[in-house]
């Protein structure tokens, strides 16, 4: 099945050890994004892409890179995480109507990330 | 102003009640809206686009008022299952292709 899918589901990593969270579709859509979702809160967007097209969120902390290599793939990399960063990472795609309005988000499993 | 406010509840009903909450949106350009539900520890999915002339699936009912602005879910006989965090999400700008999402709605069914 045509699907989002994200690895790892769960990810341990050391305060200040860069990680990388990686997101692949099979779906052909467009539009990537990268969302933090911490405890009881809602999913906060970090970056999208449209195509090639890059948009970081302006309260998106340096620490946090993103690369989409090609449609397919994407990743999100934090360079030094710290402890606020443990939180559920979710990928989602979506592709662009002609309308310009967008088709419903499909999301990953999510990554489940945490900083020792 | 949020660009999407929900009533947080949390709505705790019983079975077989129904059950129904808004969600506010601030640009009154938005054209793509959706609900989706998402349970504890697990991703969003998708439970219903909105469309302007309102729309029905099964046992719930969405509805856009373009008017006053927001988006309404309403959730007939109510299941144990149905228990879950209902997020608003709205696509605020037309050419963005950013979702804005809502801090959710929770929903308790109680046998």
């Amino acid at each position: 099945d045509a699907m989002v899918i994200q690895n790892p589901r769960y990810q341990v990593t050391q305060f200040g050890k860069p990680v990388t969270l990686s997101c692949s579709q099979t779906l052909n859509h467009n539009v990537m994004y990268w969302y933090q979702q911490k405890s009881s809160q809602a999913p906060k967007l970090l970056f999208h892409y449209y195509d090639k097209d890059f948009n970081n969120e302006a309260d998106t902390p340096d620490n946090f890179q993103s690369r989409r290599p090609n449609t397919s793939f994407c990743f999100l990399d934090i360079r030094s995480p710290g402890l606020g960063d443990a939180a559920m990472y979710l990928c989602a795609t979506s592709r662009v109507l002609g309308t310009g309005g967008l088709q419903p988000q499909h999301f990953g499993d999510g990554t489940r990330l945490s900083i020792l | 102003r949020k660009e999407v406010e929900q009533d947080p509840g949390p709505f705790n009903v019983p079975e077989g009640a129904t059950v129904a909450f808004n969600c506010t949106y601030s640009n009154s350009a938005s054209q793509s809206f959706f609900w989706y539900r998402q349970d504890c520890r697990k991703e969003p999915k998708l439970l219903m686009s909105v469309y302007s002339s309102g729309n029905e699936d099964g046992r719930f009912t969405a509805q856009l008022n373009r008017a006053s602005q927001y988006i309404s879910l309403l959730i007939r006989d109510s299941k144990l299952s149905d228990s879950a965090t209902y997020l608003c999400v709205v696509n605020i700008l037309a050419g963005d292709y950013k979702l804005s999402f809502g801090a959710g709605t929770t929903v308790t069914v109680r046998a």
